[in-house]
Protein backbone atom coordinates (compact mmCIF):
# COMPACT_ATOMS: atom_id res chain seq x y z
CA UNK A 1 0.00 0.00 0.00
CA UNK A 2 1.84 3.32 -1.15
CA UNK A 3 1.85 6.34 0.93
CA UNK A 4 1.73 9.65 0.48
CA UNK A 5 5.30 10.29 -1.35
CA UNK A 6 7.22 13.93 -1.74
CA UNK A 7 10.32 15.23 -3.94
CA UNK A 8 12.61 16.57 -2.84
CA UNK A 9 13.05 15.20 0.75
CA UNK A 10 15.57 18.55 1.13
CA UNK A 11 16.29 21.71 -0.99
CA UNK A 12 18.79 23.98 -0.26
CA UNK A 13 18.10 27.39 -2.03
CA UNK A 14 19.64 31.31 -2.31
CA UNK A 15 17.58 33.50 -0.94
CA UNK A 16 15.82 34.93 -4.26
CA UNK A 17 15.21 31.60 -6.04
CA UNK A 18 12.21 29.75 -7.10
CA UNK A 19 11.71 26.15 -5.68
CA UNK A 20 8.95 23.89 -6.69
CA UNK A 21 8.08 20.72 -4.32
CA UNK A 22 5.72 18.08 -5.80
CA UNK A 23 3.55 15.62 -3.76
CA UNK A 24 2.00 12.39 -5.11
CA UNK A 25 -0.99 11.98 -2.54
CA UNK A 26 -2.35 7.96 -1.96
CA UNK A 27 -4.27 7.42 -5.46
CA UNK A 28 -7.59 6.45 -4.75
CA UNK A 29 -7.33 9.97 -2.25
CA UNK A 30 -9.10 12.94 -4.14
CA UNK A 31 -8.30 15.74 -1.40
CA UNK A 32 -4.71 16.89 -0.97
CA UNK A 33 -3.46 19.45 1.73
CA UNK A 34 -0.82 21.26 2.06
CA UNK A 35 1.12 22.29 5.74
CA UNK A 36 4.37 23.98 6.50
CA UNK A 37 5.97 23.60 9.85
CA UNK A 38 8.89 25.40 11.58
CA UNK A 39 11.17 24.27 14.25
CA UNK A 40 9.07 23.65 17.81
CA UNK A 41 5.50 24.75 16.25
CA UNK A 42 2.97 22.28 15.13
CA UNK A 43 2.24 22.53 11.66
CA UNK A 44 0.45 25.28 9.81
CA UNK A 45 -2.52 25.09 6.89
CA UNK A 46 -1.54 26.54 3.57
CA UNK A 47 -4.28 25.05 1.11
CA UNK A 48 -6.24 22.32 0.02
CA UNK A 49 -7.55 20.82 -3.32
CA UNK A 50 -10.47 18.59 -3.80
CA UNK A 51 -9.50 16.68 -7.47
CA UNK A 52 -8.03 19.81 -9.33
CA UNK A 53 -9.68 22.51 -7.72
CA UNK A 54 -8.17 24.45 -5.00
CA UNK A 55 -11.32 25.03 -2.56
CA UNK A 56 -9.31 26.97 0.69
CA UNK A 57 -6.18 29.12 1.19
CA UNK A 58 -4.63 30.23 3.98
CA UNK A 59 -3.70 33.65 4.73
CA UNK A 60 -0.69 32.02 5.37
CA UNK A 61 0.19 31.59 1.11
CA UNK A 62 1.32 35.05 0.35
CA UNK A 63 1.21 36.10 -3.23
CA UNK A 64 4.57 33.87 -3.59
CA UNK A 65 3.23 30.87 -2.93
CA UNK A 66 1.01 28.93 -5.77
CA UNK A 67 0.25 25.73 -5.28
CA UNK A 68 -1.72 23.79 -8.38
CA UNK A 69 -3.11 19.90 -9.05
CA UNK A 70 -3.46 20.24 -12.72
CA UNK A 71 -5.60 16.50 -13.39
CA UNK A 72 -6.72 15.97 -9.78
CA UNK A 73 -3.41 13.68 -8.94
CA UNK A 74 -0.13 15.31 -7.77
CA UNK A 75 0.34 18.75 -6.86
CA UNK A 76 2.80 20.45 -6.91
CA UNK A 77 4.00 23.95 -4.08
CA UNK A 78 5.97 26.73 -6.05
CA UNK A 79 7.57 29.59 -4.11
CA UNK A 80 9.07 32.50 -5.91
CA UNK A 81 11.69 34.83 -4.79
CA UNK A 82 12.16 32.36 -1.76
CA UNK A 83 13.18 34.77 1.66
CA UNK A 84 14.93 33.09 4.53
CA UNK A 85 11.80 33.19 6.45
CA UNK A 86 10.62 30.01 4.27
CA UNK A 87 12.78 28.15 5.77
CA UNK A 88 10.32 24.96 7.01
CA UNK A 89 9.22 21.73 6.37
CA UNK A 90 6.27 21.52 4.05
CA UNK A 91 4.08 18.61 4.29
CA UNK A 92 1.67 17.19 2.04
CA UNK A 93 -1.66 15.29 3.06
CA UNK A 94 -4.36 13.64 1.33
CA UNK A 95 -7.76 11.98 2.51
CA UNK A 96 -10.67 9.69 0.90
CA UNK A 97 -13.66 12.01 0.53
CA UNK A 98 -16.21 11.07 3.71
CA UNK A 99 -19.45 12.60 4.73
CA UNK A 100 -17.90 13.34 8.35
CA UNK A 101 -15.42 15.78 10.13
CA UNK A 102 -13.99 12.00 10.42
CA UNK A 103 -11.84 12.18 7.64
CA UNK A 104 -8.31 11.38 8.92
CA UNK A 105 -5.41 13.05 6.73
CA UNK A 106 -2.35 10.84 5.82
CA UNK A 107 0.63 12.66 5.35
CA UNK A 108 4.07 12.26 3.37
CA UNK A 109 7.73 12.53 4.13
CA UNK A 110 7.79 16.21 4.01
CA UNK A 111 10.06 18.22 2.59
CA UNK A 112 12.83 20.16 4.54
CA UNK A 113 13.39 23.64 2.95
CA UNK A 114 16.47 25.76 4.25
CA UNK A 115 17.04 29.05 2.15
CA UNK A 116 19.99 30.75 2.39
CA UNK B 1 -6.95 32.23 21.88
CA UNK B 2 -4.89 29.29 21.30
CA UNK B 3 -7.42 26.53 19.54
CA UNK B 4 -5.42 23.52 20.47
CA UNK B 5 -3.81 23.73 23.29
CA UNK B 6 -0.31 20.99 24.62
CA UNK B 7 1.23 22.82 27.60
CA UNK B 8 3.91 19.49 28.10
CA UNK B 9 6.49 20.72 26.26
CA UNK B 10 8.10 17.39 27.11
CA UNK B 11 7.87 14.28 29.19
CA UNK B 12 9.22 12.01 30.60
CA UNK B 13 8.60 7.59 30.44
CA UNK B 14 10.05 5.17 31.81
CA UNK B 15 9.68 2.08 29.20
CA UNK B 16 6.49 -0.58 30.15
CA UNK B 17 5.02 2.43 31.91
CA UNK B 18 1.36 4.32 30.98
CA UNK B 19 1.71 7.55 30.20
CA UNK B 20 -0.54 10.54 29.26
CA UNK B 21 -0.30 13.69 27.07
CA UNK B 22 -2.49 16.58 27.61
CA UNK B 23 -4.92 18.09 24.79
CA UNK B 24 -7.44 20.92 25.75
CA UNK B 25 -8.96 22.35 22.76
CA UNK B 26 -11.18 25.49 21.91
CA UNK B 27 -14.45 25.91 19.59
CA UNK B 28 -17.78 26.77 19.75
CA UNK B 29 -18.97 24.39 17.02
CA UNK B 30 -20.87 21.46 17.87
CA UNK B 31 -19.46 19.63 15.57
CA UNK B 32 -15.45 18.50 15.46
CA UNK B 33 -12.82 15.71 15.19
CA UNK B 34 -9.77 15.18 17.39
CA UNK B 35 -6.86 13.85 15.92
CA UNK B 36 -3.40 12.93 17.35
CA UNK B 37 -0.17 12.41 15.19
CA UNK B 38 2.99 11.05 16.27
CA UNK B 39 6.47 12.77 14.74
CA UNK B 40 9.36 10.61 14.90
CA UNK B 41 12.82 12.45 14.49
CA UNK B 42 11.46 11.37 10.33
CA UNK B 43 9.79 14.01 9.86
CA UNK B 44 6.94 12.04 8.80
CA UNK B 45 3.52 12.53 10.45
CA UNK B 46 1.77 9.51 11.62
CA UNK B 47 -2.02 9.51 12.60
CA UNK B 48 -2.47 7.65 16.24
CA UNK B 49 -6.40 8.00 16.72
CA UNK B 50 -9.44 9.91 16.51
CA UNK B 51 -12.45 11.28 18.49
CA UNK B 52 -15.50 12.64 17.08
CA UNK B 53 -16.82 15.19 19.01
CA UNK B 54 -20.26 13.11 18.98
CA UNK B 55 -18.92 9.19 20.04
CA UNK B 56 -20.20 8.79 23.12
CA UNK B 57 -17.42 6.03 24.14
CA UNK B 58 -13.67 7.06 24.26
CA UNK B 59 -11.24 6.02 20.89
CA UNK B 60 -8.92 3.42 21.53
CA UNK B 61 -6.50 1.49 19.22
CA UNK B 62 -3.92 -0.17 20.28
CA UNK B 63 -1.98 0.96 22.68
CA UNK B 64 -3.41 4.22 22.32
CA UNK B 65 -6.61 5.56 24.04
CA UNK B 66 -7.96 8.94 24.06
CA UNK B 67 -9.80 9.85 27.24
CA UNK B 68 -12.14 12.58 26.22
CA UNK B 69 -13.85 14.83 28.63
CA UNK B 70 -16.61 16.97 26.22
CA UNK B 71 -17.26 19.25 29.12
CA UNK B 72 -14.02 20.16 30.10
CA UNK B 73 -12.88 20.09 25.94
CA UNK B 74 -9.98 18.06 26.92
CA UNK B 75 -8.74 15.06 24.47
CA UNK B 76 -6.01 13.25 26.47
CA UNK B 77 -3.60 10.88 24.38
CA UNK B 78 -2.89 7.59 26.56
CA UNK B 79 -0.16 5.67 25.89
CA UNK B 80 -0.01 2.18 27.71
CA UNK B 81 3.16 -0.09 28.03
CA UNK B 82 5.55 2.28 26.48
CA UNK B 83 7.94 1.18 24.25
CA UNK B 84 11.30 2.94 22.85
CA UNK B 85 9.94 3.58 19.51
CA UNK B 86 7.00 5.63 21.31
CA UNK B 87 9.84 8.68 22.09
CA UNK B 88 9.08 11.29 19.19
CA UNK B 89 7.17 14.29 19.05
CA UNK B 90 3.02 13.98 20.06
CA UNK B 91 0.77 16.35 18.24
CA UNK B 92 -2.93 16.86 18.89
CA UNK B 93 -5.20 18.50 16.07
CA UNK B 94 -8.80 19.72 15.50
CA UNK B 95 -11.16 19.49 12.75
CA UNK B 96 -14.30 21.85 13.06
CA UNK B 97 -16.71 20.55 10.90
CA UNK B 98 -19.32 23.76 11.08
CA UNK B 99 -16.97 26.25 9.10
CA UNK B 100 -16.86 24.39 5.95
CA UNK B 101 -12.95 23.80 6.10
CA UNK B 102 -11.13 20.89 5.86
CA UNK B 103 -7.73 22.18 7.59
CA UNK B 104 -6.55 20.41 10.75
CA UNK B 105 -5.26 23.16 13.45
CA UNK B 106 -2.40 21.37 15.50
CA UNK B 107 -0.95 22.57 18.91
CA UNK B 108 2.34 22.66 19.65
CA UNK B 109 3.31 19.54 20.47
CA UNK B 110 4.81 17.27 23.07
CA UNK B 111 8.58 15.45 23.30
CA UNK B 112 7.79 12.26 24.63
CA UNK B 113 11.34 10.60 25.86
CA UNK B 114 11.24 6.61 26.78
CA UNK B 115 13.52 5.58 29.00
CA UNK B 116 14.80 1.90 29.40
Amino acid sequence: DTGVSQDPRHKITKRGQNVTFRCDPISEHNRLYWYRQTLGQGPEFLTYFQNEAQLEKSRLLSDRFSAERPKGSFSTLEIQRTEQGDSAMYLCASSPKRRSHQETQYFGPGTRLLVL
Amino acid sequence: AQKITQTQPGMFVQEKEAVTLDCTYDTSDPSYGLFWYKQPSSGEMIFLIYQGSYDQQNATEGRYSLNFQKARKSANLVISASQLGDSAMYFCAMREAGAGSYQLTFGKGTKLSVIP
